[in-house]
């Protein structure tokens, strides 16, 4: 099975600040890889497809990029209503497999 | 407006069995993959199983195989889980989630149920 490694596992940042969440695939996944936030006590939210594809609605402020094993989500100016934990998954191979999760918190 | 309703889910025993629903609503849900989502509480996000359109063909995470059997009833717009030998790490939230395919490209979870405990103790 692909495991998929996601660092670091809890972040710190302020308002304003530019922040990059990274995983890594065990092999090579090609570019399917999505990216996921999630609030306490509440459903998981797509924000990003095939590496890089932003869903409808989501601010241009987050973008993935990447390929193969290696894997960024980046925030280039932090809201307050992006502390949030972010999961990486690979769809490349059954069984799928989410990352372990950042918790990204207000310093 | 896409709506997924989950029910099911509650308390039950070691190696006891439980049922889970999921009734979509606001898409053509024979046109469309489905899966199952867990979280244990305080963990992490785990895929654990999903079904293709017609119900042919189904995939499972490995620490659930021969345990839980995923279907569907597209007559009903309807996913079903039947977990069975339950163990207490199984306990988590499960939620039901939608595959979304455009031109062709898996696009991942794009809606989700509200999620149902499972507690197993």
């Amino acid at each position: 099975a692909i495991q998929v490694t996601q660092s670091p596992s809890s972040l710190s940042a302020s308002v304003g600040d530019r922040v990059t969440i990274t995983c890594r695939a065990s092999q090579g996944v090609r570019t399917d890889l999505g990216w996921y936030q999630q609030k306490p006590g509440k459903v998981p939210k797509l924000l990003i497809s095939a590496a890089s594809s932003l869903q409808s609605g989501v601010p241009s402020r987050f973008s993935g990029s990447g390929s193969g094993t290696d894997f960024t989500l980046t925030i280039s100016s932090l809201q307050p209503d992006d502390f949030a934990t972010y999961y990486c998954l690979q769809d490349y191979k059954y069984p799928l497999a989410f990352g372990g999760g950042t918790k990204l918190e207000i310093k | 407006e896409v709506h997924l309703v989950q029910s099911g889910g509650g308390l039950v025993q070691p190696g006891g069995s439980l049922s889970l629903s999921c009734t979509a609503s606001g898409f053509v849900f024979n046109s469309l993959w489905m899966s199952w989502v867990r979280q244990a509480p305080g963990k992490g996000l785990e895929w654990v199983a999903n079904i293709k359109q017609d119900g042919s063909e189904q995939f499972y995470v490995d620490s659930v195989k021969g345990r839980f059997t995923i279907s569907r009833d597209n007559a009903k717009n309807s996913l079903f889980l039947q977990m069975n030998s339950l163990r207490a790490e199984d306990t988590a939230v499960y939620y039901c989630a939608r595959e979304n395919m455009v031109r062709g490209i898996w696009q991942g979870f794009d809606y989700w149920g509200q999620g149902t405990l499972v507690t197993v103790s």
